[in-house]
């Protein structure tokens, strides 16, 4: 029962580098999201895809890209990597819209130098 | 917009002690309402939930009841065990965005 998996689960970068953070599903959901988590803000939406092919901003989207290519996949990129984007991301999935449970993967840790 | 907001942490008691935890909301319309917890090193999963007002969630002891004439959602479990620290997160769903928002998150710490 796999569920959400995320890979890396920690990478360091320095300032400048990209990197893409990879996200897989067996649930066979339309929904995934991306989020990053910070001390004291809680959980903030990056970006999402409502289904293979879509994708759409969240609540703070500069300095990201996505891309769902597959129903089972959303990838996060980061194209130059800063300091700012320090964070533990995660991934999530959910059936439909935000009335459903959503399913979280591990977290990945990224720390940017 | 929609907002929710929760008492700050962390929440330290000993071990079964009565715990509860404020979830105040802001919406327009008659969002779904959610707490989940993360415990160390791992993502958030679900506790429970409430689809309307009255409705009351309970999972693993905890209870939480849907009130909207004050827009709360408060946690709360009658006896707590050291396996329940972790960070719990009140949520809303916002039916015109469909996104899942948020709250800051309460640390809980239980000693024996």
């Amino acid at each position: 029962n796999a569920g959400v998996t995320q890979t890396p689960k920690f990478r360091v970068l320095k300032t400048g580098q990209s990197m893409t953070l990879l996200c897989a599903q067996d649930m066979n959901h339309e929904y995934m999201y991306w989020y990053r988590q910070d001390p004291g803000m809680g959980l903030r939406l990056i970006h999402y895809s409502v289904g293979e092919g879509t994708t759409a901003k969240g609540e703070v989207p500069d300095g990201y890209n996505v891309s769902r290519l597959k129903k089972q996949n959303f990838l996060l990129g980061l194209e130059s990597a800063a300091p700012s984007q320090t964070s533990v991301y995660f991934c999530a999935s959910s059936y439909a819209g935000s009335g459903n449970t959503i399913y979280f993967g591990e977290g990945s840790w990224l720390t940017v130098v | 917009g929609n907002s929710v907001t929760q008492m700050e942490g962390p929440v330290t008691l000993s071990e079964e002690a009565f715990l509860t935890i404020n979830c105040t909301y802001t919406a327009t319309g008659y969002p779904s309402l959610f707490w989940y917890v993360q415990y160390p090193g791992e993502g958030l999963q679900l506790l429970l939930k409430a689809t309307k007002a009255d409705d009351k969630g309970s999972n693993k002891g905890f209870e939480a009841t849907y009130r909207k004439e004050t827009t709360s959602f408060h946690l709360e479990k009658g006896s707590v065990q050291v396996s329940d620290s972790a960070v719990y997160f009140c949520a809303l769903s916002d039916r015109n965005t469909d996104k899942l928002i948020f709250g800051t998150g309460t640390r809980l710490q239980v000693f024996p």
